[in-house]
């Protein structure tokens, strides 16, 4: 299995625009996270998904943050519009998301820079 | 950070010694899990307690779980150079499944 597929691995732009991040999970899992990882504030939960369901955004930061999953192999994080404040890491993971007692697995994230 | 402060922050030990994260949360949790990260990498997932365990073993890594005090520990014996890494801590609590991490322990281990 390749993992955690995330797509793209960078991402400039401009203050504004519209900026889609996107995942592919693992075949076969059934939870998927997004997470913002900054200096300033770690790792942050932003969504999580069950069986394509999203089951708790409370970390979306606003309402200029979407994130969708329309099948079981890929999901959208989108931003619009974008600020610089935006700017971090963003990470998808997957999990088996069966007994709640499971690892998850990271994609190698893709940087985004809002000048 | 949403759930999880790893304690100390960063961390610079020799070659050969052995290192001690700690992790306090604040509410209940189904399972605690230990990632690493390397610089420019995704996580990677080391170990997990679940909330009915005390100890677990992997390797060279120890992890404690202590419920009562909300906190759990992570050991690394005998580090290596190669063990230079972020160290996170992450609770696994909600119905499904929802982990959230801390702000991580920065290790330097130096040959």
């Amino acid at each position: 299995d390749a993992g955690v597929i995330q797509s793209p691995r960078h991402e400039v732009t401009e203050m504004g625009q519209e900026v889609t991040l996107r995942c592919k999970p693992i075949s076969g899992h059934n939870s998927l996270f997004w997470y913002r990882q900054t200096m300033m504030r770690g790792l942050e939960l932003l969504i999580y998904f069950n069986n394509n369901v999203p089951i708790d955004d409370s970390g979306m930061p606003e309402d200029r943050f979407s994130a969708k999953m329309p099948n079981a192999s890929f999901s959208t994080l989108k931003i619009q519009p974008s600020e610089p404040r935006d700017s971090a890491v963003y990470f998808c993971a997957s999990s088996l998301g069966r007994s709640g007692n499971e690892k998850l697995f990271f994609g190698s994230g893709t940087q985004l820079s809002v000048l | 950070s949403q759930q999880g402060e790893e304690d100390p922050q960063a961390l610079s030990i020799q070659e050969g010694e052995n290192a001690t994260m700690n992790c306090s949360y604040k509410t209940s949790i189904n399972n605690l899990q230990w990632y690493r990260q390397n610089s420019g990498r995704g996580l990677v997932h080391l170990i997990l307690i679940r909330s009915n365990e005390r100890e677990k073993h992997s390797g060279r890594l120890r992890v404690t779980l202590d419920t009562s005090k909300k906190s759990s520990s992570l050991l690394i014996t005998a580090s290596r150079a190669a063990d230079t890494a972020s160290y996170f801590c992450a609770k696994n609590s909600g119905g499904y499944q929802k982990v959230t991490f801390g702000i991580g322990t920065k290790l330097q281990v130096i040959p």
